[in-house]
């Protein structure tokens, strides 16, 4: 079954607007790692959060690890039409495979 | 450094046949893993290798198997294909086995 569950699956806001999309794993994790993907694109690394309760920003982008190491969120502040994309967390237990999440699809009306 | 290149972009096949994916890492990077992704869907990870050995495998049957070569180039192949085959695959590399992935533009993938 799936080890790693997004929510939601879907996120329409105005620009200007946060967003935020939640990962929950059934067991501890080891770590977890966040991906954007544009329209047509392939996955791209955005960070990968190691410690329990690691918080991490770049610019707009708030990344959070719990403190159980069984969730995590991304956090957009003030949304722009180029963040765009459907954004996956994946999570992995020591050195096994990565579980990606169903991810969260993000539109943003200008 | 061309990043993860996949070969080809799209293929169509019918049910029954054979298809063979392939795909180079990021130059230093020698552990590559495949994943399947349905349209909709996260990637669903198939197998990984390290070491010109497969380290680890999903929940896919043994009709998929895959290759490294001593470069670390990879391929993934898949027999007796299904309509419910036709999706993306993704080949991402890495330089260890926990670290980020880096993922290549992808195989479109029609079973007809």
């Amino acid at each position: 079954g799936q080890q790693v569950m997004q929510i939601p699956q879907y996120q329409h806001v105005q620009e200007g607007e946060d967003f935020t999309t939640y990962c929950n794993s059934s067991t501890t994790l080891s770590n977890i790692q966040w991906y954007k993907q544009r329209p047509g694109g392939h996955p791209v690394f955005l960070i990968q959060l190691v410690k329990s309760g690691e918080v991490k920003k770049q610019k707009r982008l708030t990344f959070q690890f719990g403190e159980a190491k069984k969730n995590s969120s991304l956090h957009i502040t003030a949304t722009q039409t180029t963040d765009v994309g459907t954004y996956f967390c994946a999570g992995q237990r020591g050195f096994n495979k990565f579980y990606f999440g169903s991810g969260t699809k993000l539109n943003v009306k200008p | 450094d061309a990043g993860v290149t996949q070969s080809p972009t799209h293929l169509i096949k019918t049910r029954g046949q054979q298809v063979t994916l392939r795909c180079s890492p990021k130059s230093g990077h020698d552990t590559v893993s495949w994943y399947q992704q349905a349209l909709g869907q996260g990637p669903q990870f198939i197998f990984q290798y390290y070491e010109e050995e497969e380290r680890q495998r999903g929940n896919f049957p043994d009709r998929f198997s895959g290759h490294q070569f001593p470069n670390y180039s990879s391929e993934l192949n898949v027999n007796a294909l299904l309509l419910g085959d036709s999706a993306l695959y993704l080949c991402a590399s890495s330089p260890d086995l926990y670290n980020e992935q880096f993922f290549g533009p992808g195989t479109r993938l029609t079973v007809l």
